[in-house]
Parts: structure tokens; sequence; C-alpha cells
């Protein structure tokens, strides 16, 4: 099975600074992976994923994610931060489900985001 | 509107009582999942279903039940609730496997109390 390591469970930064919300992964193959995120008392929603193209990810509200083979990366980073990004931000990797039916995604532990004014 | 529901959003029970989730989606995606969210664990998935009648075990599915008779609905079933339920439930779907879109579509969460 695969796992996700998000480093860090809190990360405060001031506002305009910028971002960045580490995750590993473990994979002996390259996998699809994604930034999800979570706005308070809502479900997640998609910010961007990485499925073998290009290495260099542009997701939705300024935010993009590079895959570091080497490194077993997928960092999140988003250069100016804002009041609006304060969130839950999880990162996934796709995996082979327990039955062996199907594929679905594994979540890290998630990273809380705290924006200082 | 098109989406994929919860309900209740909010359920106080007591240890013992059954309890059932409900979730409905209008895409006709295959997919269904449910996951239940915990500080310190992040989302750890229960129960999983690729298509009508066909169901299988995630990562932590004892004390749950799941059935799905129609493509739209999947409801989770706690039989005998315990304390250690006390979640944030997350139902959602997905066209295909993540091998193929990856994209899961996430409900708004049902928030469950167990006293």
């Amino acid at each position: 099975a695969q796992s996700v390591t998000q480093l860090g469970s809190h990360v405060s930064v001031s506002e305009g600074a910028l971002v960045l919300l580490r995750c590993n992964y473990s994979s002996s193959v390259p996998p699809y992976l994604f930034w999800y995120v979570q706005y308070p008392n809502q479900g997640l929603q998609l910010l961007l994923k990485y499925t073998s193209a290009a290495t260099l990810v542009k997701g939705i509200n300024g935010f993009e994610a590079e895959f570091k083979k080497s490194e077993t990366s997928f960092h999140l980073t988003k250069p100016s931060a804002h009041m609006s990004d304060a969130a839950e931000y999880f990162c996934a990797v796709s995996d082979r489900l327990s039955g062996g039916g199907a594929d679905g995604l594994t979540f890290g532990k998630g990273t809380h985001l705290i924006i200082q004014p | 509107d098109a989406g994929i529901t919860q309900s209740p959003r909010y359920k106080i029970t007591e240890t013992g009582r059954q309890v059932t989730l409900m979730c409905h989606q209008t895409w006709s995606h295959s997919y269904m999942f449910w996951y239940r969210q915990d500080l310190g664990h992040g989302l750890r998935l229960i129960y999983y279903s690729a298509a009508a009648d066909i169901t299988d075990k995630g990562e932590v599915p004892d004390g749950y039940v799941v059935s799905r008779s129609k493509t739209e609905n999947f409801p989770l079933t706690l039989e005998s609730a315990t304390r250690s339920q006390t979640s944030v439930y997350f139902c959602a779907s997905s066209e295909s496997g993540a091998a193929n879109t990856g994209e899961l579509f996430f409900g708004e969460g049902s928030r469950l109390t167990v006293l």
C-alpha cells in the first residue's frame, strides 16, 4: 500500500508570503498525486493533480506543485498567501484498494494552513 | 441540483443505537466511497463501491455496514454505535478509479457524535 507523509500539521505564514506545504510519498512506481483543500465545515475539493504529464502542475487559486521523482516529493506552493487560503490541505496518492478491485486515494493526515494578517 | 449530498449533516446518538448516514449522487458515477475524518488521522477509507451491488472494505471497516442497491445511493450504517465512532464522515464519488481521472467529489460531511 502507498503512503503519504505531510510534514507539519500546522503551517503559519503572513499574508503575501510564500506558501510551502510539504508532501512525500512512498511508491515503487511513479504514482498519481493530488492535493485537495478543505475549507471549514465543507468537504474536500481538488486543487490539482499530477498524472505523469508535466512535472509542474498548476491548480486553482494560484497554487502549483512540482513532482520530483528523485525526492519522492510533491510539495504545494503559492507565491503570495491570501487570507482566503486558510484551510486544511491534504496530499493524496492513488493506490490499489484493499479488495484489489479498484484504485482509490490514500490521504495524508493534512496540514492546517494559517494566514497571519 | 446536481452533486453529492449527505444527510443528516449533524447527528447525536447514544452508544448501542443504530445510525444510518445517507449519501446520494446525481452524476451516475460508478465509484462511491465512505471516509471518516479524525484529528491526527486525516481521512481513512471505511468502505467503497465500484458499482451497484459491489462493495468492499477499506482501511477501517469494523463496526460499519454498507449497501448499494442503486448507483446513486450509498448508505453507511453503524449497527451499534460506539464512542470511538464519533467522527466526521465524508461520502465521495468518482467517475472511474483513481488510476484514470483520480478526482473524487466529496459531500459536505456528516458530523456524528456518539454519547
